[in-house]
């Protein structure tokens, strides 16, 4: 099984560029998370969703959109990329609905000139 | 509201223990995990405590209080491996909380020869 993965592992935007990061889990998860983790802080949620076709607002959602179109599937999207969102993007499932354990994808580092 | 506090840094020697302690306040609270991230790679799951008391895993632990609202995990037999940022997380479980999961801003764990 290959886990939780990510695409891409690094991307350069430039500001107002959009771009969609993809996260595919082959664990059979209903509940999968995205993060964003800046320098020296820890991770902040940014949207998750509990099932296909369902998302719901984390922590620090401005500025991005995702989708769950597919169990598996998981994407995050940046409509005007910012350099305010410069930063590595983790991508997380879960089996419980507590998320107790969760599962983290290798990351995707985004700069945003 | 909701608060989470852990040391910044933690610096020991290889065989000697670390204990990185937590303080936390969060609705609707549950239990704790704990997570560890090597430098440049992706938090891995280390640890639950659902209860009160202490959990084993090997050379690591995890305790819990819930009347103190705090807990620790306890590195033994230190290796250099070990060198790496270790967050705590509060889960909680009421609606309000459920899309506020908590990380900490991580202990860094440093190993001396």
């Amino acid at each position: 099984n290959a886990g939780v993965t990510q695409t891409p592992k690094f991307r350069v935007l430039k500001t107002g560029q959009s771009m969609t990061l993809l996260c595919a889990q082959d664990m059979n998860h209903e509940y999968m998370y995205w993060y964003r983790q800046d320098p020296g802080m820890g991770l902040r949620l940014i949207h998750y969703s509990v099932g296909e076709g369902t998302t719901a607002k984390g922590e620090v959602p401005d500025g991005y959109n995702v989708s769950r179109l597919k169990k598996q599937n998981f994407l995050l999207g940046l409509e005007s990329a910012a350099p305010s969102q410069t930063s590595v993007y983790f991508c997380a499932s879960s089996y419980d609905y507590r998320g107790n354990e969760q599962f983290f994808g290798p990351g995707t580092r985004l700069t945003v000139l | 509201g909701q608060s989470l506090e852990q040391p910044s840094e933690v610096t020991a020697v290889e065989g000697a223990i670390v204990q990185i302690n937590c303080t936390y306040q969060t609705s609707g609270f549950y239990g704790l995990s704990w997570y560890q991230q090597h430098d440049g790679g992706a938090p891995t799951f280390l640890s639950y405590n659902g209860l009160d008391g202490l959990e084993e895993t090997g050379r690591f632990s995890s305790f819990l209080s819930r009347s103190d609202s705090y807990g620790y995990l306890l590195l033994q037999e230190l290796q250099m491996k070990d060198s790496a940022s270790y967050f705590c997380a509060p889960r909680g479980g009421t609606t309000d909380s459920w899309g506020k999961f908590q990380f900490g801003a991580g202990t860094q764990v440093v190993v001396t020869p």
